[in-house]
């Protein structure tokens, strides 16, 4: 049984420039969650795709958004990076309505902006 | 400011010592969960106690949970040197939809053998 997976492992940018991040959920799962995790801190949730609508959204701008396919899997895409985006990007996957809220996370990509 | 904040942060034991970390929160929730990140990887779940629950265990891992002080704790009993790794709490508020997950910045764990 597949775990939830990301590409690319790691990735580095310039600033200005565009990336997309890419997130397959765990087996049997239908909501993807992203969330930024600085040096030293906790995640930061970014938004959150079920039905492959946008459903919550944290405290991100919008050069922060994201898309869920009809497989259920999702990508995350920033616009115009700056340097404080450098960060682990996590992808978290869950079951709507599942009453333990427990959500699987991917590895992570590795954002390095320069 | 994050909803979870975790104490200490950082904690440093021998193998065999016992580890505890606690957990404070703003509002209120639908439910506490602890997480473990190896080296900045992924996190791996450990444990849920819901806001109508007091105590939980799961293996060497015991969890409270006091939500007239909004305060949660991990106790890690008989540490292992592979336990070394940050320790978050994630909670949901009572007022946000299921999977917004709030994480305090965690306790950095180390075990020496």
């Amino acid at each position: 049984d597949a775990g939830v997976t990301q590409s690319p492992t790691h990735l580095i940018k310039t600033r200005g420039q565009q990336v997309t991040l890419r997130c397959s959920p765990k087996s049997g799962h239908d909501t993807v969650s992203w969330y930024q995790q600085a040096l030293g801190q906790g995640p930061q949730f970014i938004f959150q795709y079920y039905e492959e609508e946008e459903r919550q959204r944290g405290n991100f701008p919008d050069r922060f958004s994201g898309h869920q396919f009809p497989n259920y899997s999702s990508e995350l895409n920033v616009n115009a990076l700056l340097l404080g985006d450098s960060a682990l990007y996590l992808c978290a996957s869950s079951l709507a309505g599942q009453s333990s809220y427990e959500q699987y996370f991917g590895p992570g990509t590795r954002l390095t902006v320069t | 400011s994050q909803q979870g904040e975790e104490d200490p942060q950082a904690l440093s034991i021998q193998e065999g010592e016992n580890a505890t970390m606690n957990c404070s929160y703003k509002t209120s929730i639908n439910n506490l969960q602890w997480y473990r990140q190896n080296s900045g990887r992924g996190l791996v779940h450990l444990i849920l106690i819901r806001s109508n629950e007091r105590e939980k265990h799961s293996g060497r891992l015991r969890v409270t949970l006091d939500t007239s002080k909004k305060s949660s704790s991990l106790l890690i009993t008989a540490s292992r040197a592979a336990d070394t790794a940050s320790y978050f709490c994630a909670t949901v508020r009572s007022t946000d939809s299921w999977g917004k997950f709030q994480f305090g910045a965690g306790t950095q764990v180390v075990v020496t053998p």
